[in-house]
């Protein structure tokens, strides 16, 4: 099946430091999210964006959906401890019971 | 808390043996579940859309009779692996989004599979 293009594929930051992830796809999304998944565990929503251009904020993880449609970027500032994980990008068409296409993943490491 | 939760979180058992894993809606109606299967450091990837009262419509490359989905309620889908064998071992998420909104997916949190 298809997936979106996620970069980068892994991370490797210090604490306190900003990360920046982003998606691209080669069609139109009209909803983008953005999910984070701990071992073992399914995805969990951090952040849905219905609007081209739209930037919206969870506390210190910030998101914009690309005014192309086809591309969306996620920022987490003064990153912590319990940031590590893989986050993975999604779109969507219109509705909320349309199947997603998910990205390829980036793997979050935090060097102590 | 969960809002769709999925039973059970691991399976081990012999090849040849069919599994049913379950996953439910909590206090949401959920008219479409969606399944999806996750390899070792790898992304989701959508198996099939689970349609309440309906038959289920499956991706391409996706057996639907080694994969058999009920979707028999309106907080109950489950997808029946039959006749498994090594390769099927994997981990097997569901998702759920509220009837008729536009609200984005509830995952579960998978159930890790494994064939002997």
């Amino acid at each position: 099946g298809q997936q979106l293009n996620q970069s980068p594929q892994s991370m490797f930051i210090q604490e306190g430091e900003d990360v920046s992830m982003n998606c691209t796809s080669s069609s139109i999304f009209n909803t983008w999210l953005w999910y984070k998944q701990d071992p073992g565990e399914g995805p969990v929503l951090l952040i849905a964006l219905y609007k081209a251009g739209e930037l919206t904020s969870n506390g210190r993880l910030t998101a914009q959906f690309g005014i192309t449609r086809k591309d969306s970027f996620l920022n987490i500032s003064a990153s912590i401890p319990s940031d590590v994980g893989i986050y993975f990008c999604a779109g969507q068409g219109n509705f909320g019971n349309e199947k997603l296409t998910f990205g390829t993943g980036t793997r979050l490491t935090i060097i102590p | 808390g969960a809002v769709v939760s999925q039973h059970p979180s691991r399976v081990i058992c012999k090849s040849g043996t069919s599994v049913k894993i379950e996953c439910r809606s909590l206090d949401f109606q959920a008219t479409t579940m969606f399944w999806y299967r996750q390899f070792p450091k790898q992304s989701l990837m959508l198996m099939a859309t689970s349609n309440e009262g309906s038959k289920a419509t499956y991706e391409q490359g996706v057996e639907k009779d080694k994969f058999l989905i009920n979707h028999a309620s309106l907080t109950l889908s489950t997808l029946t692996v039959t006749s498994a064998h090594p390769e099927d071992s994997s981990f097997y998420i569901c998702s759920a989004t509220r009837q008729d909104s536009n609200q984005p997916q509830h995952f579960g949190d998978g159930t890790r599979l494994s064939i002997l």
